[in-house]
């Protein structure tokens, strides 16, 4: 079956743009999550969401927003792009009965901010 | 305020010898651990998981051991292969219908031939 598909794969912007990013998940799968990964922090917990709803968000400021369509397909939308949000942003699919074991990663979406 | 902490940003290893690859958290409410492997240019996958009840778990040449009471986890290889030269994540996850997981930064793990 197609795994998590990310697009697009790489992005650059200019500081003070915004940028959206797209996750199609495994079919079937309803829960949504995204992390930010950059070097030496790991992989930082965005937001999840579960049937169009956001269940669960990390630490980061209101500039960093998404949703979920009915489809489960999600986005993620960063406003006013600093240089600091340059980084890999992953999302993660997983379904109701395999909970964070089944999560199934895509490649993820490199941003460059300049 | 890191809960999951893998100290060693790297490690070289010959193909053949064991690998060890350790983690240590500070939130006793983890209710169990996950190991990720992650190759450049592509998401991190699934590798081995272990409860916090219990203190081992085997899948082929991959262990992990949880010590409790030190709040430490190690993924041991043995042996390695050239294949497994990667970044390795731990990560914790809280129970219930939490389905956050916290991650350390990771380890790149380099197995010469």
């Amino acid at each position: 079956k197609a795994g998590v598909t990310q697009t697009p794969r790489y992005l650059i912007k200019t500081r003070g743009q915004q940028v959206t990013l797209s996750c199609s998940p495994i079919s079937g799968h309803r829960s949504v999550s995204w992390y930010q990964q950059t070097p030496g922090q790991g992989l930082q917990f965005l937001f999840e969401y579960f049937s169009e709803t956001q269940r669960n968000k990390g630490n980061f400021p209101g500039r960093f927003s998404g949703r979920q369509f009915s489809n489960s397909r999600s986005e993620m939308n960063v406003s006013t792009l600093e240089l600091g949000d340059s980084a890999l942003y992953l999302c993660a699919s997983s379904s109701r009965t395999t909970g964070p074991y089944g999560y199934t990663f895509g490649s993820g979406t490199r941003l460059t901010v300049v | 305020d890191q809960q999951v902490k893998q100290n060693s940003p790297s490690l070289s290893v010959q193909e053949g010898r064991i690998s060890i690859l350790n983690c240590d958290y500070t939130n006793s409410m983890f209710d169990y651990f996950l190991w990720y492997k992650k190759y450049p240019a592509e998401g991190p996958t699934f590798l081995i998981s272990i409860s916090s009840i219990k203190d081992k778990n085997e899948d082929g040449r991959f262990t992990v051991f949880l010590n409790k009471s030190a709040k430490h986890l190690s993924l041991h290889i043995v042996p390695s292969q050239p294949g497994d030269s990667a970044v390795y994540f731990c990560a914790g996850v809280l129970g219930g219908s939490a389905r956050q997981l916290t991650f350390g930064s990771g380890t790149q793990l380099t197995v010469l031939p």
